[in-house]
């Protein structure tokens, strides 16, 4: 199957600070990508789905200000966590789908831990 | 839109029973239906897949069954193993573009 990478898989940083996440697709191009928050024992909650080359389309009460998504690439998507706060320590996976309608393949996820 | 449910949240089988995982979703218009294991701590995990054309796919011990009149589809381990202890999540898909995840369920499968 398809893969993708995701960078950093563990970030630990202080309060007000910003975080950046890289997701990778690293052999098909990805025209949509899509990030989710997971917290411990529940399911994945899509936090916003970004297209190459437009603006990512955020879930009703996900803050655009504060996660910055860009998708410049058909491999590349990054999700920046701006003045990051401890409740936004959370474990943040990316995934990625082709041009056809087929599934998401997913990235080893990020935890993140915000002090 | 498309509202997934998954039934139950938690499953406990002895090793070498069956689990059935059952799913039911809202949206005529979905028509791609994956099943993700995911392990503690790791990424989720594409374990099966069936399009709205197909009522029944398996593979070796795994299968996925659809019913599109009562818009519903159920996952089927066979013979489980310790190892298929994890957390799994169905999905509905109608575009490719917007997957909607079931709540999961936890699977364990006692020696």
């Amino acid at each position: 199957g398809a893969v993708v990478s995701q960078h950093p898989s563990r970030v630990i940083c202080k309060s007000g600070t910003s975080v950046k996440i890289e997701c990778r697709s690293l052999d098909f191009q990805a025209t949509t990508m899509f990030w989710y928050r997971q917290f411990p024992k529940q399911s994945l909650m899509l936090m916003a789905t970004s297209n190459e080359g437009s603006k990512a389309t955020y879930e009703q009460g996900v803050e655009k200000d504060k996660f910055l998504i860009n998708h410049a690439s058909l491999t590349l998507s990054t999700l920046t966590v701006t003045s990051a706060h401890p409740e936004d320590s959370s474990f943040y996976i990316c995934s990625a789908s082709g041009q056809l309608q087929e599934t998401q393949y997913f990235g080893p996820g990020t935890r993140l831990l915000v002090l | 839109g498309e509202n997934v449910e998954q039934h139950p949240s938690t499953l406990s089988v002895q090793e070498g029973d069956s689990a059935v995982i059952k799913c039911t979703y809202s949206d005529s218009a979905s028509n791609y239906f994956p099943w993700y294991k995911q392990e503690l701590g790791k990424r989720p995990q594409l374990i099966i897949d069936i399009r709205s054309n197909v009522g029944e796919k398996k593979d070796q011990r795994i299968a996925v069954t659809l019913n599109k009149t009562a818009k519903h589809f159920s996952l089927h381990i066979t013979e489980t193993q310790p190892e298929d202890s994890a957390v799994y999540f169905c999905a509905a898909s109608d575009t490719g573009n917007q997957f909607y995840f079931g709540t999961g369920t936890s699977l364990t499968v006692i020696p």
